[in-house]
């Protein structure tokens, strides 16, 4: 079955510091794979997406992502977190049928300390 | 996506409907809700007008889509378990972006 996993719930990390999240999934095939933020009392923005050819995938608010396929992994990357960064990540996954859903991930809850 | 209401307070029994409506002439739309802890788990979706299918999660829930723009989601009879916050979301096809709501959080009582 596929499914997502997000091992981290909640992430605290000084600002400036780099910060990685961890995405794990399953999957029949090569996967569409998606990182989402939640901030607080808000509907879910996209931050980048994978379908195909570099693994390494820029997103917005300096974030990136590497597709690892031998790892089953999508690891959110960002050199230097800014406050305003504190929210929800979620990874996500394009389900086997093609019809658009999603499989998401329980979510990555980030903390910024000053 | 617009979502009308952001805050409902309903009884349990209650008849509870939220409202989704896209401008983007998207051909799918879905209805996840979202529980701590638990990430978005998929309720419903749709692939066209007229075309509905099951999620992850359908029990206790209905939704219709006759128009391309209109996807609302019907709690026939609200149970304190269906407290949650509910996203509607909307995409052209499988390989571009799911656009969400701003949800509604929705507390039976």
């Amino acid at each position: 079955a596929q499914s997502v996993t997000q091992p981290d719930i909640h992430i605290t990390v000084s600002e400036g510091a780099s910060l990685e999240l961890r995405c794990n999934y399953s999957y029949g095939a090569t996967p569409y794979l998606f990182w989402y933020v939640q901030s607080p009392g808000q509907g879910l923005q996209l931050l980048l997406k994978y379908f195909s050819g570099d693994t390494l995938v820029q997103g917005i608010k300096g974030f990136e992502a590497e597709f690892k396929r031998s790892q089953s992994s999508f690891n959110l990357r960002k050199p230097s977190v800014h406050w305003s960064d504190a929210a929800e990540y979620f990874c996500a996954v394009g389900a086997l049928s093609n019809t658009g859903k999603l499989i998401f991930g329980q979510g990555t809850t980030l903390q910024v300390k000053p | 996506v617009t979502q009308s209401s952001r805050y409902l307070v309903k009884r349990t029994g209650e008849k509870v409907f939220l409202e989704c409506v896209q401008d983007m002439d998207h051909e799918n739309m879905f209805w996840y809700r979202q529980d701590p802890g638990m990430g978005l788990k998929l309720i419903y979706y749709s692939v066209g007008a007229g075309i509905t299918d099951k999620g992850e999660v359908p029990n206790g829930y209905n939704v219709s889509r006759s128009t391309t723009e209109d996807f609302p989601l019907r709690l026939e009879l609200a149970a304190p378990s269906q407290t949650s916050v509910y996203f509607c979301a909307s995409s052209s096809d499988r390989n571009t972006e799911a656009f969400f709501g701003q949800g509604t959080r929705l507390t039976v009582v």
